[in-house]
């Protein structure tokens, strides 16, 4: 079936400017996560939603980013006033929620490129 | 101190060699652990998840010491195609707080010929 679809694939923007990422999980999946993972290095969790539970966003790293999901389908990461610092890979994952012991599946990233 | 450490390598192994990674955790509300590998601009994807009294699948042991804070991957009998940097991640539930997904920088593994 159907993996985790990420779009764009490619995003290059100016300093200041706002994006927005989309993340498709796995049909059925009740968890999502967003990682950044900047060149070189390992991922850095922002957040994770799971079902209909409010979402702990202690991990974003700055108020300029927010997330959203609409149920348990699409979600979507938004970076407001972008940063030369925000250049990086955002990858998305999904899972069945089984407390944490769950697999989950990655979508291929946007590569983000902050000019 | 970082709260899942890894050698970030490269172990740098020949074609046959048996390798070995260990990864260290910092926070004993650490409850679920896994290898991911991740090639070269791709996305992570599940290697094993490590359970208490250890699993083996194919080449590749994977193994968790709860005393000492660390798990461990041992390949064997390398192929080229293990190639890959490989991540280990730890679920950690702190007490009163939200569950938190850690991932190792990775360790870089090159088999050559």
């Amino acid at each position: 079936g159907a993996g985790v679809s990420q779009s764009p694939s490619n995003k290059v923007t100016e300093k200041g400017k706002d994006v927005e990422l989309r993340c498709d999980p796995i049909s059925g999946h009740t968890a999502l996560y967003w990682y950044r993972q900047r060149l070189g290095q390992g991922l850095e969790f922002l957040i994770y939603f799971q079902g209909n539970s409010a979402p702990d966003k202690s991990g974003l790293p700055s108020d300029r980013f927010s997330a959203e999901r609409t149920g348990e389908s699409v979600s979507t990461l938004t970076i407001q006033r972008t940063q030369q610092e925000d250049s990086a890979v955002y990858l998305c994952a999904s899972s069945l929620w089984r407390g944490g012991t769950d697999t989950q599946y990655f979508g291929p990233g946007t590569r983000l490129t902050v000019l | 101190r970082k709260e899942v450490e890894q050698d970030p390598g490269p172990f740098n192994v020949p074609e046959g060699a048996t390798v070995a990674f260990n990864c260290t955790y910092s926070n004993s509300a650490s409850q679920s652990f896994f290898w991911y590998r991740q090639d070269c601009r791709k996305e992570p994807k599940l290697l094993m998840s490590v359970y208490s009294s250890g699993n083996e699948d194919g080449r590749f042991t994977a193994q968790l010491n709860r005393a000492s804070q660390y798990i461990s991957l041992l390949i064997r009998d390398s192929k080229l195609s293990d190639s890959a940097t490989y991540l280990c991640v730890v679920n950690i539930w702190p007490s009163g707080g939200s569950y938190i997904p850690t991932f190792g920088r990775g360790t870089s593994l090159i088999v050559h010929p």
